[in-house]
């Protein structure tokens, strides 16, 4: 079974900064995707940032990129220029494909605030 | 398009109740999935289901929780029973067939059980 670990339980990060949030997994698959989610207090999970396992390329999204190191099984996020929007909770997500199936493993989280 | 709507958002029962919570997936999704999110914690899989088929119930427990996805009408998640266990988010995605990126979440559906 995968698992996928966020070892920072809370973060804080003053306005305009730049703050990285790690994500490690476990996984014997060569092929799967992996993804950060943003989860604000209205609860909504909104997809920030995602990455296939098979591209090198590091993924980036406007003030989001990723940090992906495929042998060390780590994929953690850099958040670029905090902006206090940013405060939320963090979650990273592995995703396997079995056929058409596409059910995601979540880690912990972590709690960014974003200070002024 | 409307996206993922659960419903109710926000529902409270007693001790031994039943909860039926509902997933309407986006137009055009075929799979429907659903989570569950204990205070403090990630998102766990519960099941994952296309039209009047359960394709992987790995994550449900194994009584008093049910879930279906009927041809016609939204998705239902019910819990026969309830005990303060069960209180936590419960959270519905869908998305198209073949199309991982097209996974979008619902809102969740918060369950407090008294």
């Amino acid at each position: 079974a995968q698992t996928v670990t966020q070892s920072q339980p809370e973060m804080s990060v003053q306005e305009a900064e730049t703050v990285t949030l790690s994500c490690t997994y476990d996984t014997s698959e060569s092929n799967y995707y992996l993804f950060w989610y943003k989860q604000p207090p209205s609860r909504q999970m909104i997809l920030v940032i995602r990455q296939e396992a098979y591209k090198q390329q590091n993924a980036t999204e406007n003030r989001f990129s990723v940090n992906f190191q495929k042998a060390a099984k780590s994929f953690s996020l850099k958040i670029s220029d905090s902006q206090l929007g940013d405060t939320a909770m963090y979650f990273c997500a592995f995703m396997k494909l079995i056929g058409t199936a596409s059910k995601l493993t979540f880690g912990t989280g972590t709690r960014l605030q974003v200070t002024l | 398009n409307a996206g993922v709507m659960q419903n109710p958002r926000h529902l409270v029962r007693r001790r031994g109740q039943e909860a039926r919570l509902r997933c309407s997936p986006m137009k055009g999704h075929s799979h429907v999935y659903w989570y569950r999110q204990l205070p403090e914690e990630g998102l766990k899989f519960m099941v994952y289901l296309q039209k009047e088929n359960i394709i992987d119930e790995s994550g449900m427990p194994k009584e008093r929780f049910s879930a279906e996805f009927p041809k016609e009408g939204p998705s239902i998640l019910r819990i026969q029973q309830v005990v303060r266990g069960d209180s936590a988010a419960y959270f519905c995605a869908s998305s198209p067939e073949w199309d991982i990126y097209g996974y979008t979440f619902g809102s969740g559906t918060r369950l407090t059980v008294v």
